[in-house]
């Protein structure tokens, strides 16, 4: 079947850095990409990796290993506001979209 | 403020109800997605639509029932729901399935969602 891996739960400092891994198993791939859920918000898009490498944003930064299936989320000078839950999701055709259960991320002063 | 904006934001239903949850995007996409989200589950694909036409129909029980009046425009009817029907109802829209040299970026924006609880 097809499948995302993510952790449930990273907990960090705030101020520090931490990085939120994913690997999937999927029958198609064109690009891992990376969505942002606070509580009680929509899902908001943060990156799309299509190839191999590392794309940065600002404190946000994604990685991707198509060899390894794998890719993460870097979160650097970690602020409270970026306590949320991020999601992993594979293109694996047209339109579809295959997801992570999502990592809730915990910043703790 | 993602552009896309969902109503009721609650909605509480006895299982014999009809009710109906609408979605409005305001930012000239021409593909909307229901999608339903449960605690610690992967998101999970309900229905596509593409220039208001069906393309995806994620083998959703018939309780469930879209429409897509016009490209702007999203409803899902729901009638004689279940308890384990109780979620959170996302809606979403993006540029078509734009296929640019690297493949759908998978760009999605979600309204905030309906909690639907099902008593």
């Amino acid at each position: 079947g097809q499948s995302l891996e993510q952790p449930s739960e990273v907990t960090a400092v705030e101020g520090a850095i931490v990085q939120i891994n994913c690997t999937y198993q999927t029958s198609g791939f064109y690009g891992l990409s990376w969505y942002q859920q606070h509580d009680g918000g929509a899902p908001t898009f943060l990156s799309y990796n299509a190839l191999d490498g590392l794309e940065e944003t600002g404190r946000f930064s994604s990685f991707l290993s198509r060899s390894d299936s794998y890719g993460y989320l870097l979160l650097q000078e970690l602020q409270m506001k970026d306590s949320a839950s991020y999601f992993c999701a594979v293109s694996d055709s047209n339109y579809q979209l295959i997801w992570g259960a999502g990592t809730k991320l915990i910043i703790k002063p | 403020e993602t552009g896309v904006t969902q109503t009721p934001r609650h909605l509480v239903m006895g299982m014999t109800n009809k009710k109906s949850l609408k979605c409005e995007q305001h930012l000239g996409h021409n593909a909307m997605y229901w999608y339903k989200q449960s605690a610690k589950k992967p998101l999970e694909l309900m229905f596509v639509y593409s220039l208001e036409e069906r393309v995806e129909n994620n083998s959703v029980p018939s309780r469930f029932s879209p429409e897509c009046p016009n490209s702007s425009h999203l409803f899902l009817h729901l009638h004689t729901l279940q308890p384990e029907d109780s979620a959170l109802y996302l809606c979403a829209s993006s540029q078509d399935f734009l296929r640019g040299l690297f493949g759908w970026a998978g760009e999605l924006f979600f309204g905030e969602g309906s909690r639907l609880t099902v008593l």
